[in-house]
């Protein structure tokens, strides 16, 4: 296991499309985050899970995004109907729970068009 | 809520030279972590420097050093004897030290460019 693995690393779609990313985390990392980071701006939390259950939803994440995690290991994070204002990198990143000191390992992340 | 504060968008160091990167941050809590993060061009990001706000000693990772001050909501990131491999986007974050939910909240970065 090298790392976060995200897929794709770029997506461009036309506004009002339906886009999923996947993120697959380290291993044994229990917790799986996703961030949105826009051009010149630091990563904005939009979700987390611990295993399969999503824990905490930013506000940010409107009604068209939805994001699982199914098994407890891979996440989808999934945006319907595109618009122009979802352009953005989208990270993802893991982390052990029950460790105090758990560093958040990242993805090289998704970046995402909207046309 | 917890918010982080980089009032450098930019910043250039000569090759060798040493840098500071500013941060602040406003709070209630009085127990935390603050990192900085660096971020290359099309590359992941990872992480550079940790601070426990219940330690008193700054942090100090080979070339890379911390100037925590609690009290001003400071958190500086000094780097001593720059390399064209630290230009990067840097951020500094911070995070709640809890059991759960150990999200980080973003500064808005700072891009370091190096010369040679």
């Amino acid at each position: 296991d090298t790392g976060v693995s995200q897929d794709p690393r770029h997506k461009i779609t036309k506004r009002g499309q339906n886009v999923t990313f996947r993120c697959d985390p380290i291993s044994e990392h229990n917790r799986l985050y996703w961030y949105r980071q826009t051009l010149g701006q630091g990563p904005e939390f939009l979700t987390y899970f611990q295993n399969e259950a999503q824990l905490e939803k930013s506000r940010l994440l409107s009604d068209r995004f939805s994001a699982e995690r199914p098994k407890g290991s891979f996440s989808t994070l999934e945006i319907q109907r595109t618009e122009q204002g979802d352009s953005a990198m989208y990270l993802c990143a893991s982390s052990l729970a029950g460790a105090e000191n758990t560093e958040a390992f990242f993805g090289q992340g998704t970046r995402l068009t909207v046309v | 809520a917890q918010t982080v504060t980089q009032s450098q968008p930019e910043m250039s160091v000569q090759e060798a030279e040493t840098v500071t990167l500013s941060c602040t941050y406003d709070t209630s809590e009085s127990d935390y972590y603050l990192f900085w993060y660096k971020q290359p061009p099309s590359r992941q990001m990872i992480l550079v420097i940790r601070q426990e706000a219940y330690k008193q000693q700054n942090a100090t990772e080979n070339r890379f050093s911390v100037n925590f001050q609690k009290a001003a909501k400071s958190f500086s990131l000094k780097i001593s004897d720059s390399q064209l491999g630290d230009a990067a986007m840097y951020f500094c974050a911070y995070r709640r030290r809890r059991e759960y939910g150990n999200k980080l909240v973003f500064g808005a970065g700072t891009i370091l460019r190096v010369k040679s």
